[in-house]
């Protein structure tokens, strides 16, 4: 079973809060990811990392911000909270080397901006 | 951008019946991957397929990649309240990246 960590588990908060989503995975994978999902719909990739200090923007444009100093950990920022803001988001690693990219999902953050 | 495209998007169906779902695209994937998701939870990778043609068995879960690479289906027999879900395809492309199909909503009732 994949240990990956996200808190909160719920978030809700008001506009023009600065909010940071935790991920920490114990696996040692390099590569780690966020997406964003509204309920049951497909996964937009936002951000992504291949090791310490390694962090890239991912198809879907996203205000938030990312980084990686350590490789369990892949905290996710927005600086000042909108409604628009209003998703699901998930974390995610993959193993170093693995051919197919198979990834290992947190339980995600799922937030409310009023 | 890979698009993937998943049909039906909505399934809802009786105890013990069978299934089908299809993920299709113009595209060439080096390997496609089933997940399903819960709920409030994250999505859970089911099966991984690599080789054009290929079919793998997962209990009543039947995955098979077209020859062509770019399509593939999930088939389930008789189907169960505990296979409710969101399934969602994958595809991995160059860069070791992955596109997700938009899902296919499942609901067995008993």
């Amino acid at each position: 079973e994949a240990d990956i960590y996200q808190t909160p588990r719920y978030l809700v908060i008001g506009t023009g809060k600065k909010i940071t989503l935790e991920c920490s995975q114990t696996m040692g994978h390099d590569k780690m990811y966020w997406y964003q999902q509204d309920p049951g719909m497909e996964l937009h990739l936002i951000h992504y990392s291949y090791g310490v200090n390694s962090t890239e923007k991912g198809d879907l444009s996203s205000e938030s911000t990312v980084s990686r100093i350590r490789t369990e950990h892949f905290p996710l920022t927005l600086e000042s909270a909108r409604p628009s803001h209003t998703s699901q988001y998930l974390c995610a690693s993959s193993e170093p080397g693995g051919p197919y990219n198979e990834q290992f999902f947190g339980p995600g953050t799922r937030l409310t901006v009023l | 951008t890979q698009l993937l495209e998943q049909s039906p998007q909505f399934l809802s169906i009786q105890e013990g019946e069978n299934l089908t779902v299809y993920c299709n695209s113009s595209s060439v994937f080096s390997s496609l991957q089933w997940y399903r998701q819960e709920p409030g939870e994250g999505p859970v990778l089911l099966v991984t397929v690599v080789t054009g043609g290929e079919v793998k068995k997962l209990k009543r879960l039947t995955f098979q990649f077209g020859d062509a690479r770019k399509d593939s289906s999930l088939h389930i027999t008789a189907a169960q309240p505990g296979d409710t879900g969101l399934y969602l395809c994958a595809g991995a492309y160059a860069g070791n990246m992955l596109t997700f199909g938009g899902g296919t909503r499942l609901m067995v009732k008993p």
